[in-house]
């Protein structure tokens, strides 16, 4: 059984760009959740998809955006990209029911310049 | 919103030596999750716990939801060198999942 894929592992952007990385759960999870990892504030919640709708928002800009299609797969937008969203972006899928697990993804290293 | 306290930040021991770190929060949880991450990687799930009281183990690794449901602990017997990484803890309870802050874990050979 196939894990959680996240692509690109790396990107670095010019801060003013928008970027989009792409996430697909393991086969069968109905929900996507995506998260930001920086040292200093370790893991914050940004959303989570379910069924193609969003069930869950962090505290975080309408800069980021998410979406999530028919075959699970989901993706998120960060757009006018500044130097404080560098980090590494990481999703977490599950069947969606709460008490069950989450598996996580390798993560997107971004790198805003 | 929720936090959740993990402690101690960061260890260091010999290899050989037993490890514990807790998590505890102010609210209550219906579900503790722990997690281990490498440098560069995405958390990997190790011990999922779904009743207060549970003692589980995988491993060399044990965890434990305690009582009061506000906190969690996770032993590690025996460290070995490739137990080294961060520790992150996880709650939830009709939210998506808290996390702490990591314990970050080096074993001295």
């Amino acid at each position: 059984k196939a894990g959680v894929t996240q692509t690109p592992r790396y990107l670095i952007k010019t801060r003013g760009q928008q970027v989009t990385l792409s996430c697909s759960p393991i086969s069968g999870h109905r929900s996507v959740s995506w998260y930001q990892q920086t040292p200093g504030q370790g893991l914050q919640f940004l959303f989570e998809y379910f069924s193609e709708t969003q069930r869950n928002k962090g505290n975080f800009p309408g800069r980021f955006s998410g979406r999530q299609f028919s075959n699970s797969r989901s993706e998120m937008n960060v757009s006018t990209l500044e130097l404080g969203d560098s980090a590494l972006y990481l999703c977490a899928s599950s069947n969606g029911v709460e008490g069950t697990e989450a598996f996580f993804g390798q993560g997107t290293r971004l790198t805003v310049v | 919103g929720q936090q959740l306290n993990q402690s101690p930040q960061s260890m260091f021991i010999q290899e050989g030596e037993d490890v514990s770190m807790n998590c505890t929060s102010s609210s209550i949880f219906n579900t503790w999750l722990w997690y281990k991450q490498d440098p560069g990687e995405g958390p990997v799930l190790l011990i999922a716990l779904y009743k207060a009281g549970e003692l589980t183990s995988n491993g060399r690794l044990t965890a434990q939801f305690g009582i009061t449901r506000k906190d969690s602990f996770l032993n590690i017997s025996a460290s070995i060198p490739s137990d080294v990484g961060i520790y992150f803890c996880a709650g939830q309870r009709n939210t998506p999942l808290v996390f702490g802050k990591g314990t970050r874990l080096s074993v001295i050979a």
